[in-house]
């Protein structure tokens, strides 16, 4: 059963840039799609983008285009999702998620990393 | 931009049927999948395809989705269920997730 193995917590400048991976362990990428969710403190969850690694294709949510970068290796089935011009609203847990539907999303996302923190503050 | 909306809270007695909406804009239209997280954890998906279950999830979770609304339905509510609940579906190349709804199990 594939696991999502996240990098360690981080604390940024404002104003600096963000690069949090996402490792699949006890299994590889295959076909399957890796989505960016964050949450900021009390706050919901709020979809950021996708990578179709197999394919090189990504999809970013409209609010985060040009700010968000996600890039997967797939010699390391190791996605990453880099965030450039942090500031303090961009305090929040950040967590990958596997996805299996290359033109929907009826099968959700069924494997989810343990959550990154990243806390933006001078 | 798609929305998604859900009631802040619901309460329910343990032991009694909770239901949680999701409204959208002809959402029974598109596939509907809710999601439990607990304080300090990742989310787990409960419900897919609008009313599927994955493995290990039991049996008094269900889902429908019709018109402009879908709805998980908890029956024979446990302390354990206590949570945040959101519903999620896809838009225009988008996922989208409801704001949320905290389920307290009285």
């Amino acid at each position: 059963q594939v696991q999502l193995v996240q990098s360690g917590a981080e604390v940024k400048k404002p104003g600096s840039s963000v690069k949090v991976s996402c490792k699949a362990s006890g299994g590889t990428f295959s076909s399957y799609i890796v989505n960016w969710v964050r949450q900021a403190p009390g706050e919901g969850l709020e979809w950021m983008g996708r990578i179709i690694p197999i394919l090189g294709i990504t999809n970013y949510a409209q609010k985060f285009q040009g700010r968000v970068t996600i890039t997967a290796d797939k010699s390391t089935s190791t996605a990453y999702m880099e965030l450039s011009s942090l500031r303090s609203e961009d305090t929040a847990v950040y967590y990958c998620a596997r996805g299996v539907d290359y033109y929907d999303s009826k099968n959700g996302m069924d494997v989810w990393g343990q959550g990154t923190t990243v806390t933006v503050s001078s | 931009s798609y929305e998604l909306t859900q009631p802040p809270s619901v309460s329910v007695s343990p032991g009694q049927t909770a239901s949680i909406t999701c409204s959208g804009d002809k959402l029974g239209d598109k596939y509907a999948c809710w999601y439990q997280q607990k304080p300090g954890q990742s989310p787990v998906l409960v419900i897919y395809q609008d009313s599927k279950r994955p493995s290990g999830i039991p049996e008094r979770f269900s889902g429908s989705n019709s018109g402009n609304t879908a709805t998980l339905t908890i029956s024979g509510t446990q302390a354990m269920d206590e949570g945040e609940y959101y519903c999620q579906a896809w838009d225009s190349n988008t996922e989208v997730f409801g704001g949320g709804t905290k389920l307290t199990v009285l």
